[in-house]
């Protein structure tokens, strides 16, 4: 069976400084894996997917995931962070076997700091 | 180019009533899906549709029912509302492929109380 582990809740940077959003996860086959992300009151927007391609993803506003087998992870960075980066990170796994459907880590509330 | 449009934004209902919730797409994207957020859960799936006519059962199905009768609109039921049906609902839609291997397109949700 699939799973995904946020393995923050919170994440607080400064503005400027690098950011490290941490997913691992377990797939008994070939995963896709996407990281969204939802700012207040809004739905969710891809922000990358990952699906047996390149290991390393890069994404919108400059944030990139890089897939790692050996490891289960999946972790979402980036060089820089931005105030308007402020919002929930989620990280999904599905799977070509229908059977355990998408499923959705917990969220990791990333906060910026001036 | 509105995407996935969620009605109504915000409801509170009563214990025991009923209500549809809207989800309409312009992308003639054939899978369109039902989730709920629940804080500190994440999403979880509660309906899913391959296409016109086609529904079949996510994680979280109970008390709520769902039709697709043409590639545009998805509505989620309510039937019985349950204080445990408080919750954000999203409606999303992907483009054709093998399930879950495409991106989705998300609504703004619906924000529902139940009191």
């Amino acid at each position: 069976a699939q799973s995904v582990t946020q393995l923050d809740s919170h994440v607080s940077v400064s503005e400027g400084t690098p950011v490290l959003l941490r997913c691992n996860y377990s797939s008994s086959y070939s995963p896709s894996l996407f990281w969204y992300v939802q700012h207040p009151n809004k739905g969710l927007q891809l922000l990358l997917k990952y699906t047996s391609a390149a290991t390393l993803v890069k994404g919108i506003n400059g944030f990139e995931a890089e897939f790692k087998k050996s490891e289960t992870s999946f972790h979402l960075t980036k060089p820089s962070a931005h105030m308007s980066d402020a919002a929930e990170y989620f990280c999904v796994v599905s799977e070509l076997n229908r059977d355990d459907k998408i499923i959705f880590g917990k969220g990791t509330r990333l906060h910026i700091l001036p | 180019n509105a995407g996935v449009t969620q009605t109504p934004k915000f409801r509170i209902l009563k214990i025991g009533q009923s209500m549809t919730l809207q989800c309409t797409q312009d992308m003639n994207h054939n899978y369109m899906y039902w989730y709920r957020q629940d804080p500190g859960m994440g999403l979880k799936l509660i309906y899913y549709s391959v296409g016109a006519g086609i529904t079949d059962k996510g994680e979280v199905p109970n008390g709520y029912n769902v039709s697709r009768s043409t590639t545009e609109d998805f509505p989620l039921r309510l039937e019985l509302a349950a204080p445990s049906q408080t919750s954000v609902y999203f409606c999303a839609s992907s483009d054709t492929g093998v399930f879950g291997n495409q991106p989705q397109h998300f609504g703004d949700g619906t924000r529902l109380s139940i009191l």
